[in-house]
């Protein structure tokens, strides 16, 4: 098992609502990158925080929006939740320094339901 | 942005037998090519990864191959066995200096005793 950490774990919310997913990287990683798992689909790209900045966007609304802290985890926050926002959240930690790569190892995940 | 197509979607071979899956990507720029394995309800876990200077890495039963001028990648599983059924992603690197990650939409690999 990977030290990547999240909560909640499941997670149940209205329509129109708001939530906060947390995440806390593996000890030594400095970036956090959050996905969006849908129902038998691959992860997609949501965006990137390294050393407290975004570092990249995928195609998700300003309604998603993160946060990422001096001990490198992170927060995922969606405002005005719809239906279509049910789905596993995934964030991965990873170590980059200088544009180098270096794997991404994944938390368990928060599965959201909007109802 | 980055494209990548997975095949097939779903894989049955008997036990013993050997797996293929191939990636293909639409970015030239993308140099790094991990793929995960998924078990249901767990998180995805990286089994093998390659990056684009290299042509082909193994570890164990478990082999990558990349063609850069074709972008295409494959998974190649040798001498299956049931713990290796779980649904497989490939992914490609967004992009070359950073490495938000681009994933296929998976294959269902089942192994049949």
């Amino acid at each position: 098992e990977t030290g990547v950490t999240q909560s909640p774990t499941h997670l149940i919310k209205t329509r129109g609502q708001q939530v906060t997913l947390r995440c806390s990287s593996q000890s030594g990683h400095n970036t956090v990158s959050w996905y969006q798992q849908a129902l038998g689909q691959g992860p997609q790209f949501i965006f990137q925080y390294y050393r407290e900045e975004e570092n990249g966007r995928g195609n998700f609304p300003p309604r998603f929006s993160g946060l990422q802290f001096p001990n490198y985890s992170s927060e995922l926050n969606v405002n005005a939740l719809e239906l279509d926002d049910s789905a596993l959240y995934l964030c991965a930690s990873s170590l980059g320094a200088g544009g180098s790569i270096s794997e991404q190892y994944f938390g368990p995940g928060t599965r959201l339901t909007v109802t | 942005g980055e494209n990548v197509e997975q095949h097939p979607s779903t894989l049955s071979v008997q036990e013993g037998d050997s797996a293929v899956i191939k990636c293909t990507y639409s970015d030239s720029a993308s140099n790094y090519f991990p793929w995960y394995k998924q078990e249901l309800g767990k998180r995805p876990q990286l089994i093998i990864d390659i990056r684009s200077n290299v042509g082909e890495k193994k570890d164990q039963r478990i082999a990558v191959t990349l063609n850069k001028t074709a972008k295409h990648f494959s998974l190649h599983i040798t001498e299956t066995q049931p713990e290796d059924s779980a649904v497989y992603f490939c992914a490609a690197s967004i992009g070359t200096y950073d490495y938000k990650l681009s994933f296929g939409a998976g294959t269902t690999v089942t192994v049949r005793a």
